[in-house]
């Protein structure tokens, strides 16, 4: 069974800098899909961003992107220019080709202003 | 499209009652998931469907929950004679099969179980 690992329970950025998220995960599967979701507080959880696990280029959406390294099984989410409105819970993710997906226990960032 | 759309938000139950969640998804998306969340965890897989067929049932899943989706429309989850340890937060997502896509989540139903 797929496990993945967010080992940093709780992470604070100063607003406008940046900071960076990290998630290890375990699959003898070499095809598979990973993900950034965020939680706002009792708000529901929406996509940040994902990567397909062929494609060896990260995954870059406005000022979110990750460095994804298949063979180390890592994917860290990095936030540039932190904004307040970035605070939330955020969970990594893997979907296998079935289409299920396995979380991580989430960290929670606090932004200050 | 309204998003996918979870009722009731909130359920507050005694011990030893059945209560039965409902789930509305994106109309074009044929699967159906739904977690179980609890404070400070990530969401934890329970089932999904594809269509109407119920492809994955969780082994940590007692046999006090079922869930169906008739018509590869709806779904519903239901939980028999409810304990204290199924207060949590039930989440339903949906997505389209053969996509890289991600899921797109409800807001949730919490329940507490008193």
């Amino acid at each position: 069974a797929q496990t993945v690992t967010q080992s940093q329970p709780e992470m604070s950025v100063q607003e406008a800098e940046t900071v960076t998220l990290s998630c290890t995960y375990d699959t003898s599967e070499s095809d598979y899909y990973l993900f950034w979701y965020k939680q706002p507080p009792s708000r529901q959880m929406i996509l940040v961003i994902r990567q397909e696990a062929y494609k060896q280029q990260n995954a870059t959406e406005n000022r979110f992107s990750v460095n994804f390294q298949k063979a180390a099984k890592s994917f860290s989410l990095k936030i540039s220019d932190s904004q307040l409105g970035d605070a939330a819970m955020y969970f990594c993710a893997y979907r296998s080709n079935a289409g299920k997906s396995t979380f991580g226990d989430g960290t929670t960032l606090t932004v200050k202003p | 499209d309204t998003g996918v759309s979870q009722n009731p938000r909130h359920k507050i139950t005694k011990r030893g009652q059945n209560v039965t969640f409902r789930c509305d998804p994106i109309s074009e998306h044929n699967r159906l998931y739904w977690y179980r969340q609890t404070l400070g965890q990530g969401p934890e897989f329970l089932t999904y469907f594809q269509n109407e067929a119920q492809l994955e049932k969780s082994r940590l899943l007692s046999d006090r929950f079922s869930a169906e989706r008739p018509k590869g429309s709806f779904s519903t989850l239901e939980i028999q004679r409810t304990e204290q340890g199924d207060s949590a937060m039930y989440l339903c997502a949906s997505s389209l099969a053969g996509t890289t896509d991600g899921y797109t989540f409800g807001s949730g139903t919490r329940l507490t179980v008193v």
